[in-house]
């Protein structure tokens, strides 16, 4: 079982405040991740990182924010939240192990989700 | 545009019979594919993977198959259990270089009618 923690697990709050959804893993993975999921849709890239003190921008455009100071924790903020972020935020994790072609055997173990409302 | 796309969102099967998943792709540098499973309410469990140099693999009732000329792959779980209900995604990865991610098809939920 995946040892990848997220907190809070639901969280309702008004427009404009600031809130920062915790991730915590204790596999010593250097890849971690966020993804935003709406119900019925694919899971988007937000945010990634290759290990401490690397953080890129993924393939959907999001006004969230994070940081990589350790390398079991991955905070995503949003300063000031609106309604159009109410969404599902997935954080995950992985060990890529190297090989050649075809040998990629990297597999992304996941948080349980924090499910964000925001009013 | 869709990288990752299956056509299904939902699909109903009866216990004990065969339940087949499908999903196709457009990016030919993909080489890496993998299956989650999801549960509302927690986030999504790996479940297999395969590699572009294979055209199956199997893991107890659940077996992937790669078609790569037709870029499709499709999960089989055999036989179907009431607790397999759930939505199902196909991800994708390019190469094995540091800097790839994965790319999520949009699920499909399936349901596993006792």
């Amino acid at each position: 079982e995946a040892d990848i923690y997220q907190t809070p697990r639901y969280l309702v709050i008004g427009t404009g405040k600031k809130i920062t959804l915790e991730c915590s893993q204790t596999m010593g993975h250097d890849k971690m991740y966020w993804y935003q999921q709406d119900p019925g849709m694919e899971l988007h890239l937000i945010h990634y990182s290759y290990g401490v003190n690397s953080t890129e921008k993924g393939d959907l455009s999001s006004e969230s924010t994070v940081s990589r100071i350790r390398t079991e924790h991955f905070p995503l903020t949003l300063e000031s939240a609106r309604p159009s972020h109410t969404s599902q935020y997935l954080c995950a994790s992985s060990e890529q192990l190297a090989g050649g072609i075809g040998t990629n055997t990297d597999t992304q173990y996941f948080g349980p989700g924090t499910r964000l409302t925001v009013l | 545009d869709q990288q990752v796309k299956q056509n299904s969102p939902s699909l109903s099967v009866q216990e004990g019979r065969i339940s087949i998943l499908n999903c196709d792709y457009t990016n030919s540098m993909f080489d890496y594919f993998l299956w989650y499973k999801k549960y509302p309410a927690e986030g999504p469990t790996f479940l297999i993977s395969i590699s572009s140099i294979k055209d199956k693999n199997e893991d107890g009732r659940f077996t992937v198959f790669l078609n790569k000329s037709a870029k499709h792959l499709s999960l089989h779980i055999v036989p179907s259990q009431p607790g397999d209900s759930a939505v199902y995604f196909c991800a994708a990865s390019a190469g094995n270089n540091y800097g790839q991610n994965f790319v999520f098809g949009p699920g499909t939920r399936l349901s596993v009618l006792p």
